[in-house]
């Protein structure tokens, strides 16, 4: 069965340095894709990045980096120059391709301070 | 374009009522998922619906919820005989459709927060 856990409940970090948010996940499958998503406090799910299990690249997206290590099952989010704004919880999921089926870790709620 | 819609956006009922939840997808997205979210707690996965395929109902946590998805497009979970562990936020998401799915992100509604007394 698939599972995606985030071990981190609650990170703190300074504005304007840079955060890490682990994402760690179990699959059999060799075709599956892994998505970062923002939660602010006003509850709306907003996608900031994607990466494919045969993608060699890492994914970026702005201030965004996915930190992919396949053979450790990881899928780390990497957030540069933090703001204020980042500050919301933060969910890594998993699409199984043969199914389509798309499932989420617990969560990580990030708080940037001044 | 309009994205997804989900009403109502707020549901009090009382213990043993039914309950209909409503989602409208964006159009052209012929995926289609629903998810409940308990308070601070992470994304549960109920159903997804994929173009005229039978739904995989495997996230479905009793025999109480239902859903449906009419004409491919508007979809409706019901929850039978509500109890007070049903309250949660319930989030509708659709992505585009067509083979599988790949980096497709899901595009996902306001949510309805039901809360059972």
């Amino acid at each position: 069965a698939q599972k995606i856990t985030q071990t981190q409940p609650g990170m703190f970090v300074q504005e304007k340095e840079a955060v890490t948010l682990d994402c760690t996940y179990d699959t059999s499958d060799q075709s599956y894709g892994l998505f970062w998503y923002k939660q602010p406090s006003s509850g709306e799910m907003i996608f900031l990045i994607y990466q494919g299990s045969y993608d060699e690249q890492n994914a970026t997206e702005g201030r965004y980096s996915l930190n992919f290590q396949k053979a450790r099952k990881s899928a780390n989010l990497v957030i540069s120059a933090s703001q204020l704004g980042d500050s919301a919880m933060y969910f890594c999921a998993m699409r199984d391709y043969n199914t389509d089926k798309l499932i989420f870790g617990t969560g990580t709620r990030l708080q940037v301070f001044p | 374009g309009a994205g997804v819609s989900q009403s109502p956006s707020n549901k009090v009922t009382e213990k043993g009522k039914d309950v209909e939840l409503r989602c409208d997808p964006i159009s052209g997205h012929t995926a289609l998922y629903w998810y409940r979210q308990s308070l601070g707690q992470g994304l549960e996965f109920l159903i997804y619906f994929q173009g005229n395929s039978a739904p995989d109902k495997s996230g479905l946590p009793s025999d109480r919820f239902s859903a449906e998805r009419t004409g491919g497009s508007v979809s409706t979970l019901t929850i039978q005989r509500t109890q007070q562990e049903d309250s949660a936020v319930y989030l509708c998401a659709s992505t585009r459709g067509g083979g599988s799915l790949g980096n497709s992100p899901l595009h996902f509604g306001n949510g309805t927060r039901l809360t059972v007394t």
